[in-house]
């Protein structure tokens, strides 16, 4: 089926740990985006890829790296986790600017981390 | 900037009353607006989306929403709640630079009563 795939689905790390998730896209969307979700905060934004090659930061981006491996991947990086990273991770991706108001976006089903 | 507030961060309502989930917006250009809808532990679905024309829109499950320019409101209502409606409820707005990003309220978790 075609939409956004997120590995893995739930991970503990220990403090100081490293760890990527994996997020893939088939839709051939240029667009793609890492959230985190925490209770009573919404949706926060962690960086986005506008296209294939570029990455920029959103509004939390501290603690984190991304990688746009190529259009279909986007990989987010905790170097050193941490117990303020305890939340839901989703990615996203977002059809072509001109088509974007037809078809939107697409969300992944989320991973769950836990750091302690 | 553009923002999205949700007022209320739990709504409790009876089986079969009405749903109203209240969202405001801040944008200095014509909004995209979005609801989603996430059940517990998983992801986020589309309920409903703005862009252009009709400012009714009509989404999926019963629900619809009335975009109000004047009162920068993009309000939530079904009316006739049912339990499997017991979720929380996300209201965005799109960005037009940056990618085009998503911006979120802070949600609001409607509560169903038998």
């Amino acid at each position: 089926n075609a939409g956004v795939t997120q590995t893995p689905k739930f991970q503990v790390l220990k403090t100081g740990q490293s760890m990527t998730l994996q997020c893939a896209q088939d839709m051939n969307h240029n667009s793609m985006y890492w959230y985190r979700q925490d209770p009573g905060m919404g949706l926060r934004l962690i960086y986005y890829s506008a296209s294939e090659g570029t990455t920029d930061k959103g509004e939390v981006p501290n603690g984190y790296n991304v990688s746009r491996l190529n259009k279909r991947e986007f990989s987010l990086r905790l170097e050193s986790a941490a117990p303020s990273q305890t939340s839901v991770y989703f990615c996203a991706s977002k059809s072509p600017q001109g088509l974007d108001w037809l078809y939107g976006y697409t969300f992944g089903s989320g991973t769950r981390l836990t750091v302690v | 900037a553009q923002s999205v507030t949700q007022l209320g961060s739990h709504v409790s309502v009876s089986e079969g009353a009405l749903v109203l989930l209240r969202c405001n917006y801040s944008s200095s250009v014509p909004p995209y607006l979005f609801w989603y809808v996430q059940y517990p532990n998983q992801g986020l679905q589309l309920l409903l989306k703005y862009t252009t024309g009709a400012t009714l829109v009509k989404g999926i499950n019963g629900f619809e929403a009335e975009f109000k320019k004047s009162e920068t409101s993009f309000h939530l209502t079904k009316p006739s709640a049912h339990m499997s409606d017991a979720a929380e409820y996300f209201c965005a707005v799109r960005v037009y630079n940056q990618g085009g990003k998503l911006i979120f309220g802070q949600g609001t978790e409607l509560s169903v009563k038998p």
